[in-house]
């Protein structure tokens, strides 16, 4: 079984609509929770983290996390075609393991 | 105050022969990771260290690889006798000693070429 399980997309939203990501992870230990966008040729960059079970809203984003079901997601609202990248999950066991990645494109 | 720094950023190596791929962290940073990432993949921890001690190295392959980070100068990672397989992206990330969130700083990258 993966420790981190993600869609790899593609996903498509239209310009304004929201983008769901979702991702499941094994360890039931983890504290620590963190999404990352990755422009094409760039390197990894944080969007937010979330220790909690709950909601964590910044701006146009909120991490969701259950830690009971295991799963933590990243809503984008108002999508915007430059928020077109791939995101990575991933959790914190001393370092960072990380997901995949979705493909995220936002249509104009 | 300068981020991540890594070198080379391209690295074209024929098989067989050897790329040393070097990182500066974040100043004030004191631990480094190391992690991998092949074409259109997730990024794979490599290893993990600190001032002259490898913390944890679950993520190296056994042979042809391995890394530093000594008490002067960048961490290196080292990966001999390359293969076609090598050829990927590396990048170094940093922490800082006292930080309890986990969250990693970023470096650019190097892109390793193996032809």
């Amino acid at each position: 079984q993966k420790e981190v399980e993600q869609n790899s997309g593609p996903l498509s939203v239209p310009e304004g609509a929201i983008a769901s990501l979702n991702c499941t992870y094994s360890d039931r230990g983890s504290q620590s929770f963190f999404w990352y966008r990755q422009y094409s040729g760039k390197s990894p960059e944080l969007i937010m983290f979330i220790y909690s079970n709950g909601d964590k809203e910044d701006g146009r984003f909120t991490a969701q996390l259950n830690k009971a079901s295991q799963y933590v997601s990243l809503l984008i609202r108002d999508s915007q075609p430059s928020d077109s990248a791939t995101y990575l999950c991933a959790f914190n066991t001393g370092k960072l393991i990380f997901g995949q990645g979705t493909t995220l494109q936002v249509k104009p | 105050n300068a981020g991540v720094m890594q070198n080379p950023r391209h690295l074209v190596r024929r098989r067989g022969q050897e790329a040393r791929l070097r990182c500066s962290p974040m100043k004030g940073h004191s631990h480094v990771y190391w992690y991998r990432q092949l074409p259109e993949e997730g990024l794979k921890f490599m290893v993990y260290l600190q001032k002259e001690n490898i913390i944890d190295e679950s993520g190296m392959p056994k042979e042809r690889f391995s890394a530093e980070f000594p008490k002067e100068g960048p961490s290196i990672l080292r990966i001999q006798q390359v293969v076609r397989g090598d050829s990927a992206a590396y990048f170094c990330a940093s922490s800082p000693q006292d930080d309890s969130t986990g969250e990693l700083f970023f470096g650019e990258g190097s892109r390793l070429t193996v032809l």
